[in-house]
């Protein structure tokens, strides 16, 4: 079946720091993935996705890196704020599969 | 624009009730899901809506219903709530189906006793 997941349950960092929250994927066909945020008592909101033709994709303050050689992802934060203190899930777009997520703290 | 709304934002559940989550949402978009959120876990698809009239199992679909009622609204109902359906249900849209990003709804608690 397709495993969505991410390498580590929980991420802290100090505020300013840039933060990187890894994820991997099984499914060789994949072609699109978006990193959803997810606030306390919220739904997720999205953040910012890449298609496989594409290595990396910039945002503010984010960027997403796509190996598909290893099929791994992962999404870069820089200066991390008390903001981005959420959930983070990555998925892919085709069928809806969402890994566990991964918590970030961002400590003052 | 309000996007996706849920109702109600909470509900506790006796086992054997009935209920229907509510969602709708403002986007002229498509496509409809329902998910649930289990503690310390992601999210698992329950129903989906390609489009108005269609409506398909997802991973978890035992349980429960679904109804597309037109392009703006999608409802999931529990027929016979039991423990296990103790969850955060959110549910989303989408311009269109698989491999387009979707917007969720801010999630409805149930806890069912």
């Amino acid at each position: 079946g397709e495993n969505v997941g991410l390498h580590l349950p929980t991420l802290s960092v100090q505020e300013g720091d840039n933060s990187i929250i890894n994820c991997a994927y099984s499914n060789s066909a994949s072609d699109y993935f978006i990193w959803y945020k997810q606030e306390s008592g919220k739904g997720p909101q999205f953040i910012i996705d890449i298609r496989s033709n594409m290595d990396k994709r910039q945002g503010q303050r984010v960027t997403v890196l796509l190996n598909k050689t290893v099929k791994h992802l992962s999404l870069q934060i820089a200066a991390t704020q008390p903001g981005d203190s959420a959930v983070y899930f990555c998925a892919r777009g085709q069928n809806f599969v969402f890994g566990p997520g991964t918590r970030l703290s961002v400590l003052p | 624009n309000a996007g996706v709304t849920q109702t109600p934002k909470f509900q506790v559940l006796k086992t054997g009730q009935s209920m229907t989550l509510q969602c709708a949402q403002d986007m002229n978009h498509n496509s409809m899901y329902w998910y649930r959120q289990d503690p310390g876990m992601g999210l698992r698809l329950i129903y989906y809506s390609a489009s108005e009239g269609t409506t398909d199992k997802g991973e978890v679909p035992n349980g429960y219903n679904v109804s597309r009622l037109n392009k703006r609204e999608f409802s999931l109902r529990l027929e016979s709530a039991a423990p296990s359906q103790t969850s955060v249900y959110f549910c989303a849209s989408s311009e269109a189906g698989g491999g387009d990003t979707q917007y969720f709804g801010p999630g409805t608690r149930l806890t069912v006793l």
